[in-house]
């Protein structure tokens, strides 16, 4: 079970706009800045979302990150075919034991 | 232009010691403040962060796996090595090797990087 939670699947149309949360606490994302990284099936994750809301160089702005207290979200607008992919957040947890980084369970976004 | 990609054994049998190395181009590991480090993914599931060495060898392990792994720098063959030691079939993933630029920060890190990965398979 990920420290970060993120709903297993969403879905929209062409079009739509849709939003992926994650969910953590205040020793992740209530302390630190969420990344969030595009995987399409069979590829190497690709970072889409770094410190909350910074694009880098090349992706759409189509694409846009939030936080707010210990919850991120991810939303695209505008959605394509070629948004169909999992969709990660993370960020590092400073657990009393020493920093380690984590993933959320990844979100599987069809477009119908 | 930043590369990196991951090499080792595709299959392992139970107990034995998994060795990957992740040989990179487009930047140095003597650079201030850049980290190179291991992600994995078992097939369907989610990813899970492995380990991350800094320009200055500091090292940092996931908490759940750091008794069975070793991260490790060589800076002139522009490498950085896992060790991962009594496999189990449940260490089956595809293993990621990813680049993290400066600054020296938690608060501001990502992965900007990654490889392509590598299939290990844990099988007797």
């Amino acid at each position: 079970q990920s420290v970060l939670t993120q709903p297993p699947s969403a879905s929209g149309t062409p079009g739509q706009r849709v939003t992926i949360s994650c969910s953590g606490s205040s020793s992740n994302i209530g302390s630190n800045t969420v990344n969030w990284y595009q995987q399409v099936p069979g590829t190497a994750p690709k970072l889409l979302i770094y410190r909350n809301n910074q694009r880098p160089s090349g992706v759409p702005d189509r694409f846009s990150g939030s936080k707010s207290g210990t919850s991120a979200s991810l939303a695209i607008s505008g959605l394509q075919s070629e948004d169909e992919a999992d969709y990660h957040c993370a960020t590092w947890d400073d657990s009393l034991k020493g920093p380690f980084w984590v993933f959320g369970g990844g979100t599987k976004l069809t477009v119908l | 232009q930043i590369t990196l990609k991951e090499s080792g054994p595709t299959l392992v049998k139970p107990t034995q010691t998994l060795t990957l190395t992740c040989t990179f181009s487009g930047f140095s590991l003597r650079t201030s403040g850049v980290g190179v480090g291991w992600i994995r993914q078992p097939p369907g599931k989610a990813l899970q962060w492995l380990a991350l060495i800094y320009w200055n060898d500091d090292k940092r392990y996931s908490p759940s796996l750091k008794s069975r792994l070793t991260i490790t720098k060589d800076t002139s063959r522009n490498q950085v090595v896992l060790t991962l030691t009594n496999m189990d079939p449940v260490d089956t993933a595809t293993y990621y090797c990813a680049h993290a630029p400066p600054p020296y920060s938690n608060y501001l890190f990502r992965w900007d990087y990654w490889g392509q990965g590598t299939l290990v398979t844990v099988s007797s």
